[in-house]
């Protein structure tokens, strides 16, 4: 069966510190991956999405970025952070190079709060 | 630009009673809806997804329906239980380029025992 793992769960960061959040997804191959970040009391709101290694997407401008090292691995950046990345950071993946009939799977999440 | 709704924010039932969620949608080009449930700081666990030909789907006490000329979809649960308190969100799937989902901002269920 496929799983998602996300880490860490909480973090809690200066600004203008970096950032490092880390997803794998186990018992699949290829499969379309997703950022998405959900504010205190707002919808979710699609970050970067990937199709494949090293191709990365971003819906938003922002002081995030994103990199897929390997097939299944899916990294979440920052270089300096702002008070307003905190909020709730999801993963997740769609199988089968993202085909229309599919569900999409999430971790988690990871609580990031920038002080 | 797609844009989801859902009404109402915030539902407070009691136990046992038969309640419905709505979504709506203003582009009626989608691939499918999914309906989401989100326990307080946990990740989305994914309830029912319908696709753009269907008009329903059910698992369980959960019926959402699907009705895409209208732009709108609604989850139904019977018999609510206390333990059916979470967020419910629905996510559309577009039918242009891509797998982007749009979401709603959700709706926050309490059903009080």
């Amino acid at each position: 069966s496929q799983t998602i793992h996300q880490w860490p769960a909480t973090l809690v960061q200066p600004v203008g510190s970096p950032l490092s959040l880390e997803c794998t997804v186990e018992g699949t191959s290829n499969p379309n991956l997703y950022w998405y970040r959900q504010a205190a009391g707002r919808g979710l709101q699609l970050l970067f999405y990937s199709v494949g290694i090293g191709q990365i997407s971003s819906e938003v401008p922002q002081n995030l970025s994103a990199s897929r090292p390997q097939d299944r691995q899916f990294i979440l950046s920052s270089k300096k952070l702002l008070l307003s990345d905190s909020g709730f950071y999801l993963c997740a993946w769609i199988f089968g190079q993202g085909a229309a009939g599919n569900t999409i799977y999430f971790g988690e999440g990871s609580w990031l709060t920038v002080v | 630009k797609q844009e989801v709704t859902q009404i109402p924010a915030a539902l407070s039932v009691p136990e046992g009673e038969n309640l419905v969620l709505n979504c709506s949608f203003t582009d009626s080009a989608i691939y499918n809806l999914q309906w989401f449930r989100q326990d307080p700081g946990k990740g989305l666990t994914s309830l029912l997804l319908i696709q753009s030909s269907q008009r329903e789907q059910t698992s369980g006490r959960l019926n959402a329906s699907l009705d895409k000329s209208s732009g709108r979809s609604t989850l139904y649960i019977a018999a609510s239980q206390p333990g059916d308190s979470a967020t419910y969100l629905c996510a559309v799937r577009r039918a242009t380029s891509g797998s982007r989902l749009t979401f709603g901002e959700g709706t926050q269920l309490t059903v009080n025992p």
